[in-house]
Order: C-alpha cells, then sequence, then structure tokens
C-alpha cells in the first residue's frame, strides 16, 4: 500500500463548476499537507499549505486536512479553464526541509 | 520565492549514454532536492544535495549511476549514468521554501527520453 493514494483521475468538469480533489493517506505522523499544481510541461507549484487539521482559504481555493480520517481535500470553486492541471498531494512529518511524500496526481480538465 | 532554472529542458538520449542535468537558482540555498517523475507516477526524491558535503541519496538510488556535484549555494548537477529506456522520465530540482515548513520550489523540469 502506498503511503500516499490520490486518484489520478482525470476529472473533466464543466466551467464554474465546484472542484473536489482528495488525498488519503497511512502515515499518521504526517503533519504538514501541501497542494502543488502542475500545468503540462513545468514544474510543480505550490499552491496551499496547511499545518494540523483544520480549513485554509485562499480566494478560490480550500484545503481541509482531517487527520483523525487520513484525509486532505481540496476544493476549487468557480473552477476555470485556466485550472486544467494535475493536482499533485504532498506531506511532511515536520518542519524544516524534511523529505514530502506526493501522491501520484489528479488530473483535472475544466471545459467552456 | 526562488527562481529555478534547469538545463536542458528536454533531450533524447541513445541507450548507454550519459546525461547531465544543471540547476541553477536565484539565491543562495543550504540544501538542493533531485526527483524523478515517471508517467502515472508520484515524484520520487532521487537524493539531497547539500553544498560542501557528499550527497545523501534515497533508497533505490545509488552514486554511480546518479551522480551529484553541489560547487555552491546556487548550483547543482545530476548526471544520469549509463542510460537506459527505464530511465526515461522528467527530472526536477528544487529548493526548501519558507523555514520552518516543508514546502518546496521547483525547476521547470528537464524531459529525458532514452531510446
Amino acid at each position: 500500500q502506498k503511503e500516499v493514494e490520490q486518484d489520478p483521475g482525470p476529472l473533466s468538469v464543466p466551467e464554474g463548476a465546484i472542484v473536489s480533489l482528495n488525498c488519503t493517506y497511512s502515515n499518521s505522523a504526517f503533519q504538514y499537507f501541501m497542494w502543488y499544481r502542475q500545468y503540462s510541461r513545468k514544474g510543480p507549484e505550490l499552491l496551499m499549505y496547511t499545518y494540523s487539521s483544520g480549513n485554509k482559504e485562499d480566494g478560490r481555493f480550500t484545503a481541509q486536512v482531517d487527520k483523525s480520517s487520513k484525509y486532505i481535500s481540496l476544493f476549487i470553486r468557480d473552477s476555470q479553464p485556466s485550472d486544467s492541471a494535475t493536482y499533485l498531494c504532498a506531506m511532511s512529518g515536520t518542519g524544516g526541509g524534511n523529505k514530502l511524500t506526493f501522491g501520484t496526481g489528479t488530473q483535472l480538465k475544466v471545459e467552456l | 520565492s526562488a527562481v529555478i532554472s534547469q538545463k536542458p529542458s528536454r533531450d533524447i538520449c541513445q541507450r548507454g549514454t550519459s546525461l547531465t542535468i544543471q540547476c541553477q537558482v536565484d539565491s543562495q540555498v543550504t540544501m538542493m532536492f533531485w526527483y524523478r517523475q515517471q508517467p502515472g507516477q508520484s515524484l520520487t526524491l532521487i537524493a539531497t544535495a547539500n553544498q560542501g558535503s557528499e550527497a545523501t541519496y534515497e533508497s533505490g538510488f545509488v552514486i554511480d549511476k546518479f551522480p551529484i556535484s553541489r560547487p555552491n549555494l546556487t548550483f547543482s548537477t545530476l548526471t544520469v549514468s549509463n542510460m537506459s529506456p527505464e530511465d526515461s522520465s522528467i527530472y526536477l530540482c528544487s529548493t526548501p521554501g519558507a523555514s520552518g515548513r516543508d514546502t518546496q520550489y521547483f525547476g521547470p523540469g528537464t524531459r529525458l527520453t532514452v531510446l
């Protein structure tokens, strides 16, 4: 079993839809949770960062962490074609340069 | 955030040859990371490169296959040696983000195809 599980998609939604992207994990030591966005032929770009459980909102993006269920989510409101990309979840145990464990990424396509 | 560039952006190589990938950062950083991203798989850490010391390799990766140099605080190279088609992948370098966090900033990647 992988430490981090993520549905690879592809996920196709109409413009304006609410998108829900999810990851589950098995390592209870994970405390730092991140979402990266990766456009085709580009490197991953940090989108959201969350420490421990709870919600964090940034514009149209909301990250949720439920440590009791070992489940994290990224919600995108009013999705736009420019949101079409691969979304990678990542997590680690402690702050200060530790190794990140990534999900495989979910490919999202927002259609006009 | 750090601005990271990589050279080459892509290459097609023959089996048995070697390719050196360069990573340049616009600010001084202590740690640099090298990842491999294979189709349908998660980013996998190859090694951590600290300036002035030997790189630390993850399980499954060895120095003979992936030698790394870190001559200064803004530059690193990764060599993929004696390549086979299984080495076809995207190779990414990254640097740590904000202090105390485990965020990382990534370069654009080098897309390698081995024939």
